[in-house]
């Protein structure tokens, strides 16, 4: 049973155009949620974070947003650069626990 | 060396074989991780280790056996694997407390094939 779910396994998109990354998750009891970015033969690579007492977090050209009633959230980048193309993983975790639960990933390809 | 570095890179093993991966962080983190990343399965946590002490077994087989001797230092041991075991392994480490442990530096991985 998967608790955080990527549904679109790949997007792309024009560079200087806006990327929407969506990440659905089940566990209400989830409370702290990242973005990981993943170039091929490299690990992941933390992005940004946001908690759950706020519905908006930005640093630069991306911007994390929460619904917390609809359990959902996304990662906006604008504009898209075409060294955003990756894998970006959605994750999430309870409680101050150090167990973070990974979504499957959306590879982004942005389009010179 | 900085970061997070795994190795080896590769490995090719067959199922009566006994190898280790290893994992060693420059980042001064107290905090280690072991992740199993199978073809179109999110990454699984398997391992954590604080201060040197196991504190997260994430109903791993027993024919996984991990091995902390420092902060800086991590070793995945493998023995009778399956082919199912097949997989990118990836190590992590982090601050230990508040929210720093969530955001974690991984390595680049050991990709194992058991044959």
């Amino acid at each position: 049973d998967q608790q955080v779910k990527q549904n679109s396994p790949s997007l792309s998109v024009q560079e200087g155009r806006i990327s929407i990354l969506n990440c659905d998750y089940t566990n209400s009891m989830f409370d702290y949620f990242l973005w990981y970015k993943k170039y091929p033969a490299e690990g992941p690579t933390f992005l940004i974070s946001i908690s759950s007492i706020k519905d908006k977090n930005e640093d630069g050209r991306f911007t994390v947003f929460l619904n917390k009633s609809a359990k959902h959230l996304s990662l906006h980048i604008v504009p898209s650069q075409p060294g955003d193309s990756a894998v970006y993983f959605c994750a999430a975790s309870a409680g101050g626990y150090q167990k973070v639960t990974f979504g499957t990933g959306t590879k982004l390809q942005v389009i010179p | 060396e900085t970061g997070v570095t795994q190795t080896p890179r590769h490995l090719v093993m067959g199922m009566t074989n006994k190898k280790s991966l290893k994992c060693e962080q420059h980042l001064g983190h107290n905090a280690m991780y072991w992740y199993k990343q199978s073809a179109k399965k999110p990454l699984e946590l398997m391992f954590v280790y604080n201060f040197k002490e196991q504190t997260e077994n994430n109903s791993v087989p027993s024919r996984f056996s991990p091995e902390c001797p420092n902060s800086s230092h991590l070793f995945l041991h493998l023995h009778t694997l399956q082919p199912e075991d097949s997989a990118l392994y990836l190590c992590a480490s982090s601050q230990s407390g508040g929210r720093a442990h969530n955001e974690q530096f991984f390595g680049p991985g050991t990709r194992l094939t058991v044959l």
